[in-house]
């Protein structure tokens, strides 16, 4: 399958700093990249869904001003986590497609970055 | 309602035995996608499986097969001959097609943790 890469892997940063977290598609041109986030032991709920060259969009109670999401080019997507706190800490990982419109294509994910907010 | 609902929090199974995963699915919408994926300790999210809505058979992929029973809305994985590395959370997933769009939203289960015991 295709190749996500998502950097870094774990993160620790303190209370009121910035994070900022990459998402590359390596060998494929991705349209379309997803952002999630996973407490322990619960599943991924969606946070965003960015296609390149235009606003994410941002899926219901998520903070857009804090989880700053940018695809600026077609093999690269930023999640930045704002001011972090300490009820920020998550597993964050994303995912990325190509194609435009529906089509089985399954979304590869990123291996995750592990935040940890002190 | 749960798009997605999976029954199992965990199952265990003997190496080299077959397991099946349950997950059923509540949606309306005629064109849709099920996936199952693999989480690791290790947090990475592994594509295993896909089924599609209009498929007329079901879909298989190594040692995994997907039991497509679309009156019923279930999609369970079929995991024969149990190895070790199995050992793992599984996601089902679900993606709902709305008229050529590029919505790709996935919705995910709450996931089975799989033990292979030795």
């Amino acid at each position: 399958g295709a190749v996500v890469s998502q950097h870094p892997s774990r993160v620790i940063c303190k209370s009121g700093t910035s994070v900022k977290i990459e998402c590359r598609s390596l060998d494929f041109q991705a349209t379309t990249m997803f952002w999630y986030r996973q407490f322990p032991k619960k599943s991924l709920m969606l946070m965003a869904t960015s296609n390149e060259g235009s606003k994410a969009t941002y899926e219901q109670g998520v903070e857009k001003d804090k989880f700053l999401i940018n695809h600026a080019s077609l093999t690269l997507s930023t999640l930045t986590v704002t001011s972090a706190h300490p009820e920020d800490s998550s597993f964050y990982i994303c995912s990325a497609r190509w194609g435009q419109g529906y089509a089985n294509t399954e979304a590869f994910f990123g291996q995750g970055t592990r935040l940890t907010v002190v | 309602a749960q798009k997605i609902t999976q029954t199992q929090p965990g199952m265990f199974v003997q190496e080299k035995e077959a397991v099946t995963l349950d997950c059923t699915y509540d949606t309306s919408d005629p064109s849709y996608g099920l996936f199952w994926y693999k989480q690791p300790s290790s947090g990475e999210m592994i594509f295993l499986i896909y089924q599609g809505s209009y498929d007329q058979q079901n879909a298989t992929e190594g040692r995994y097969s997907l039991n497509f029973q679309k009156a019923r809305k279930s999609a369970n994985l079929v995991i024969s001959a149990s190895q070790l590395g199995d050992s793992a959370m599984y996601f089902c997933a679900m993606r709902e097609g709305s008229s050529g769009g590029s919505n790709y939203k996935l919705t995910f289960g709450k996931g089975t943790l799989l033990t292979v015991n030795p």
